[in-house]
């Protein structure tokens, strides 16, 4: 699995929108990008997926850049229970041998009244 | 099950002691992992099963670990004569080849914390 790199720490004010960045300059063509997050003193919990486009679900949106070496997780209206680690990881495509899943550091995101 | 069940939720052991810490992953689910989660830390990878496949044990710190998984389900990792470093919590998760919204995502238990004396 390719590798990623995200930033330590970022703050964000409630109510604005959180982007937390990821690059995966080493990503292959077969692998998607995978975003988790994780609440204190839980497992981690998953957001959103995605291979080229750009995706939007109820939680967040994804964005890609189109030599997919980085991503973009938005959170439009940050509040103060999406305070969490964010972990961005590159696997394999869905509905093949998955093999791990590798997680780095993750960012940690505090979200501020 | 409705989500992935670990036990114990928190163990409390003496160094040089054995440990058994269980995972019940979701039915139906063919994929299993293990992590190790220390304090302040991100998720590091232990242990990779795959349905009838053999286990991908390549993120196993020392041979004091080791994990099995019984008839595709339930899954024990076994920790023996832990040492202080080996405080952490360790969490599992399961996923499906066959999800039915094809995205493959890991489901993760709350985990299990482990605390050697």
């Amino acid at each position: 699995d390719a590798k990623t790199t995200q930033p330590t720490s970022m703050d964000c004010a409630e109510g604005r929108a959180a982007n937390l960045p990821c690059n995966h300059s080493t990503i292959s063509g077969n692998e998607y990008v995978y975003w988790y997050r994780q609440i204190h003193s839980q497992g981690p919990q998953y957001i959103i997926h995605g291979l080229k486009n750009n995706e939007t679900n109820e939680m967040a949106s994804l964005i890609i850049t189109e030599d997919r070496k980085s991503s973009t997780l938005i959170l439009p209206h940050a509040t103060l229970r999406d305070t969490a680690v964010y972990y961005c990881i590159v696997r394999v495509a869905p509905n093949t041998n998955a093999g791990k899943s590798t997680f780095g550091d993750g960012t940690t995101l505090t979200v501020k009244p | 099950g409705a989500g992935v069940s670990q036990s114990p939720s928190n163990k409390v052991t003496e160094k040089g002691k054995d440990v058994e810490l269980r995972c019940d992953p979701i039915s139906g689910h063919t994929a299993l992992y293990w992590y190790r989660q220390s304090l302040g830390q991100g998720l590091e990878f232990l242990i990779y099963f795959q349905g009838n496949s053999a286990p991908d044990k390549s993120g196993l710190p020392s041979d004091r670990f080791s994990a099995e998984r019984t008839g595709g389900s339930v899954s024990t990792l076994t920790i023996q004569r832990t040492q202080q470093e080996d405080s952490a919590v360790y969490l599992c998760a399961s996923s499906s080849h066959y999800d039915s919204s094809g995205a493959n995502v890991l489901t993760f238990g709350a985990g299990s914390r482990l605390t050697v004396l």
